[in-house]
């Protein structure tokens, strides 16, 4: 009964560095998104996918990718940190609609120094 | 562009006291949801509420959706420590049922 997996817990990298951060669910959930939490500026969607193959961006895309291969994954790629991408990062899965509700993952707290 | 205001940002109070937490906004949700969040942890749903003015109760937290959908508040009754984390608020919009907008958040504190 796993819900929403997301590694590394915490991170270090240094301006430039490039890394993956890992998603997983074993709901069956068609729906997943990665958000950026920071100090007074609750939870904001970086991208979002609502199948296998399909991707989307949300409110700050910028300097960050994803890919939906699987039901299951849902990776978020930083290019090229910057220290601005310091920020604790949240994966959440959902059925199709919403009003279920989305389960989220621990979150990855990231500092790029 | 924040959609989703909360106050008050923070909130201390000493247990047994009760509190009332806003979210507004000046857009319209088909559907608003609160969740409450502790440190080093996702947030977890608390309630969905969908009709204009709707009332939900979970044990000493009520909840309430406005008649016009556009802002929603949560009060609870003699607040407990076990109450205290970050209070998010967060609406989807008609046609984008699926992509959740969060609140900027409320921190309770509950002292003993």
């Amino acid at each position: 009964n796993a819900g929403v997996t997301q590694t590394p817990k915490f991170q270090v990298l240094k301006t430039g560095q490039s890394m993956t951060l890992q998603c997983a669910q074993d709901m069956n959930h068609e729906y997943m998104s990665w958000y950026r939490q920071d100090p007074g500026m609750g939870l904001r969607l970086i991208h979002y996918s609502v199948g296998a193959g399909i991707t989307d961006q949300g409110e700050v895309p910028n300097g960050y990718n994803v890919s939906r291969s699987t039901t299951e994954d849902f990776p978020l790629r930083l290019l090229s940190a910057a220290p601005s991408q310091t920020s604790v990062y949240f994966c959440a899965s959902s059925k199709r609609d919403s009003l279920y509700g989305y389960t989220f993952g621990s979150g990855t707290r990231l500092t790029v120094v | 562009t924040q959609l989703l205001e909360q106050s008050p940002q923070f909130l201390s109070i000493q247990e047994g006291e009760n509190l009332t937490v806003y979210c507004n906004s000046s857009s319209v949700f088909s559907s608003l949801q609160w969740y409450r969040q502790e440190p080093g942890e996702g947030p977890v749903l608390l309630v969905t509420v969908v009709t204009g003015g709707e009332v939900k109760k979970l044990k000493r937290l009520t909840f309430q959706f406005g008649d016009a959908r556009k802002d929603s508040s949560l009060h609870i009754t003699a607040a407990q420590p076990g109450d205290t984390g970050l209070y998010l608020c967060a609406g989807a919009r008609r046609g984008a049922t699926n992509k959740l907008i969060f609140g900027t958040g409320t921190l309770l504190a509950v002292q003993p």
